[in-house]
C-alpha cells in the first residue's frame, strides 16, 4: 500500500497569513493527489484534485502543486473559516490512502 | 443538488453484523462510482471501499477485506456497506461519498454527513 505522510501534523497561524502544507507519498503517484478540508461535524470538502486542479466553487486562495512523490497545498490570506483539518489522498492505486491530516489552528 | 444520506449506524457488539445504507439524489447514480470512508474518534480519515458505477468492480482496504462488502442497488439509488465480524477498532463515523467524475472513480467529489457505528459490548 502507498503511505501518505503530511507535515506538519498541526499548524498555528493568524488571520491573513499564508500557509503551506506538505504531503509525501511512499512511491511515485504521478499527479494522482487530492486535497480535502474537514471541519468538525461537517462533511469533508474537496479542494484540489489531480494535484493542482481547483474544484468548482473553491476559492482561488487554495492552490496545489507537485508531482511524483512530493506535493504542497498553499492557502493564502487565511480567514476564520479556513481553520480546519486538511488531508491529502492518493488515487494512484487502491487502497486510496489518506495522509494523517494537518490541523490548522488559529494563533 | 447532490445529496447523500447515510443510515443504519448504531451500537453493535463485537463479532456481530451491521448494514449501512446511503440513499442518494441530485445526480445520475448509475453513472458514478461510490465510496465509503470512515473516521474513528479522534483519528483521521480512512478510505474503506469503492464500487464502480455498474457494481462490477470493487476495491477495499486490507483491514476490512473478508469482513466488509460494498454493494449498490442502481434501481433504488442506494449504496450499501455490509459489515460482518465487527471489531472495536471499526468504531467510527462512516461517510458515503460520490466519485467526482463519471470515468475516473477514484477521486471523491461529494460526501454525506456520516453515520456513527460503535462496536462495544
Amino acid at each position: 500500500d502507498i503511505q501518505m505522510t503530511q507535515s506538519p501534523s498541526s499548524l498555528s497561524a493568524s488571520v491573513g497569513d499564508r500557509v503551506t502544507i506538505t504531503c509525501r507519498a511512499s512511491q511515485t503517484i504521478s499527479s494522482y493527489l487530492n486535497w480535502y478540508q474537514h471541519e468538525p461535524g461537517k462533511a469533508p470538502r474537496l479542494l484540489i484534485y489531480a494535484a493542482s486542479s481547483l474544484q468548482s466553487g473553491v476559492p482561488s486562495k487554495f492552490s496545489g502543486s507537485g508531482s511524483g512523490t512530493d506535493f504542497t497545498l498553499t492557502i493564502s490570506s487565511l480567514q476564520p473559516e479556513d481553520f480546519a483539518t486538511y488531508y491529502c489522498q492518493q488515487t494512484y492505486s487502491p487502497p486510496y490512502t489518506f495522509g494523517q491530516g494537518t490541523n490548522l489552528e488559529i494563533k | 443538488q447532490v445529496q447523500l444520506v447515510e443510515s443504519g449506524g448504531g451500537v453493535v457488539q463485537p463479532g456481530r453484523s451491521l448494514k449501512l445504507s446511503c440513499s442518494v439524489s441530485g445526480f445520475t447514480f448509475t453513472s458514478y462510482g461510490m465510496h465509503w470512508v470512515r473516521q474513528a474518534p479522534g483519528k483521521g480519515l480512512e478510505w474503506v471501499a469503492v464500487i464502480s458505477f455498474d457494481g462490477k468492480n470493487t476495491y477495499s482496504t486490507d483491514s476490512v477485506k473478508g469482513r466488509f462488502t460494498i454493494s449498490r442497488d442502481n434501481s433504488k439509488n442506494t449504496l450499501f456497506l455490509q459489515m460482518n465480524s465487527l471489531r472495536p477498532e471499526d468504531t467510527a463515523v462512516y461517510y458515503c461519498a460520490k466519485s467526482l467524475g463519471r470515468v475516473e472513480m477514484a477521486t471523491i467529489g461529494h460526501w454525506g454527513q456520516g453515520t456513527l457505528v460503535t462496536v462495544s459490548s
